[in-house]
């Protein structure tokens, strides 16, 4: 009964590396969604994917790409990390018209 | 810009009191309202949702909707120490969701 698993769980970059965050659910939902959040700010959407096929951006897209990989996997990269993209970073999958979304576990990443 | 406004405490109350928490939305559109409970260190799991004007109860907990007003509450009934974590509120406008900032909530033993 996984739902929605994220890795890593954590990391440390320097300032100007690459990394892909992971993300796959097992519920068969359509919609998929990464988020950021930082102290005070509560969760902001950086991306998300209505269906399989399709993304659009959210709220702070700015540094981040993604790509629905299928159906169950959505990823997150950070092509040059900077300082201020140091956070934790949840994903999120949504089944239906009206449900919730469920949550992974985050991945706390640090960029020095 | 949308936006979910809730207090963000600390409230504390009592082992067995009722908690009351708000929030508060600016996009009449929103169509679906919701609360996650957040521990620290930990992901945001699912409390209840609402998307009609009215109570919803789940066991000790009830949510109440109020468009006209765009009020949406969580009451939780006989508090426990086991309840003290974050509480956010989230709105869903279209496939987006908007998140408050969260209200901490102490549960006194």
């Amino acid at each position: 009964n996984a739902g929605v698993t994220q890795t890593p769980k954590f990391q440390v970059l320097k300032t100007g590396q690459s990394m892909t965050l992971q993300c796959a659910q097992d519920m068969n939902h359509n919609s998929m969604y990464w988020y950021r959040q930082d102290p005070g700010m509560g969760l902001r959407l950086i991306y998300y994917s209505a269906s399989e096929g399709t993304t659009d951006k959210g709220e702070v897209p700015n540094g981040y790409n993604v790509s629905r990989l299928n159906k169950r996997e959505f990823s997150l990269r950070l092509e040059s990390a900077a300082p201020s993209q140091t956070s934790v970073y949840f994903c999120a999958s949504r089944g239906g018209q009206v449900g919730p979304q469920h949550f992974g576990d985050g991945t706390r990443l640090s960029i020095l | 810009q949308k936006e979910v406004e809730q207090n963000s405490g600390p409230l504390s109350v009592p082992e067995g009191a009722i908690a009351s928490l708000n929030c508060t939305y600016s996009d009449r559109g929103s169509q679906s309202f919701f609360w996650y409970r957040q521990y620290s260190g930990k992901s945001p799991e699912l409390i209840m949702f609402i998307y009609s004007n009215g109570d919803k109860e789940d066991g000790r907990f009830t949510a109440q909707l109020n468009k006209a007003s765009q009020y949406v509450s969580l009451l939780i009934r006989d508090s426990q120490p086991s309840d003290s974590a974050t509480y956010l509120c989230a709105v869903r406008t279209g496939n987006q969701f908007y998140f408050g900032t969260g209200t901490s909530l102490t549960v006194i033993p």
